[in-house]
């Protein structure tokens, strides 16, 4: 079966536009995590969700990024107002349940804000 | 304030000898860990993990220990192959109802193995 897809692979945009990342995880898969890799840095948790619970927003650094989940399948992460810290790839990984099961990751969408 | 540290940005390694890869973690809560690899252009994939109720696990070329009393885990790769060259990752977690999912990474360390 297919992995973790992620798109756009890259995406350049200018200081103050918004953007929008997209996460399509294995299928079956309940629970689906973002997270972003800042050059020379390790992955920062952004956001998870599981099944029909309310998501774990506690990794977003400001409320101009947001997150959702539609039909417990795709995910979109939205940035709005993009700042060039906001630089980073950012992965997409899914896992079938339990904090044991392996979290499968997409290859990543870099982003680039000028 | 970082949880999980990898103090070695790379690692360079002849082929066929042995790679050990070393990360340190501040948090007594995590108990269960992990090492991921991750090639250029591609997302992280699962290599190895470890519980806190053991001090090794083995698979194949890969073994990670784990020093509970240090707060120390490390990966050994034996023999290293060429292939083997890549960005490794280790992370953890905590137990508990709460956040157990999230996992700490640290910020890599770069493994070059010369044929």
């Amino acid at each position: 079966g297919a992995g973790v897809s992620q798109s756009p692979s890259n995406k350049v945009t200018e200081k103050g536009k918004d953007v929008e990342l997209r996460c399509d995880p294995i299928s079956g898969h309940t629970a689906l995590y973002w997270y972003r890799q800042s050059l020379g840095q390790g992955l920062e948790f952004l956001i998870y969700f599981q099944g029909n619970s309310a998501p774990d927003k506690s990794g977003l650094p400001s409320d101009r990024f947001s997150a959702e989940r539609t039909g417990g399948s795709v995910s979109t992460l939205t940035i709005q107002r993009t700042q060039q810290e906001d630089s980073a790839v950012y992965l997409c990984a899914s896992s079938s349940m339990g904090r044991t099961d392996t979290q499968y990751f997409g290859p990543g969408t870099r982003l680039t804000v000028l | 304030d970082q949880q999980v540290k990898q103090n070695s940005p790379s690692l360079s390694v002849q082929e066929g000898r042995i790679s050990i890869l070393n990360c340190d973690y501040t948090n007594s809560m995590f108990d269960y860990f992990l090492w991921y690899k991750k090639y250029p252009a591609e997302g992280p994939t699962f290599l190895i993990s470890i519980s806190s109720i053991k001090d090794k696990n083995e698979d194949g070329r890969f073994t990670v220990f784990l020093n509970k009393s240090a707060k120390h885990l490390s990966l050994h790769i034996v023999p290293s192959q060429p292939g083997d060259s890549a960005v490794y990752f280790c992370a953890a977690s905590a137990g508990g109802v709460d956040s157990s999912y999230k996992l700490i990474f640290g910020s890599g360390t770069r493994l070059l193995v010369r044929p």
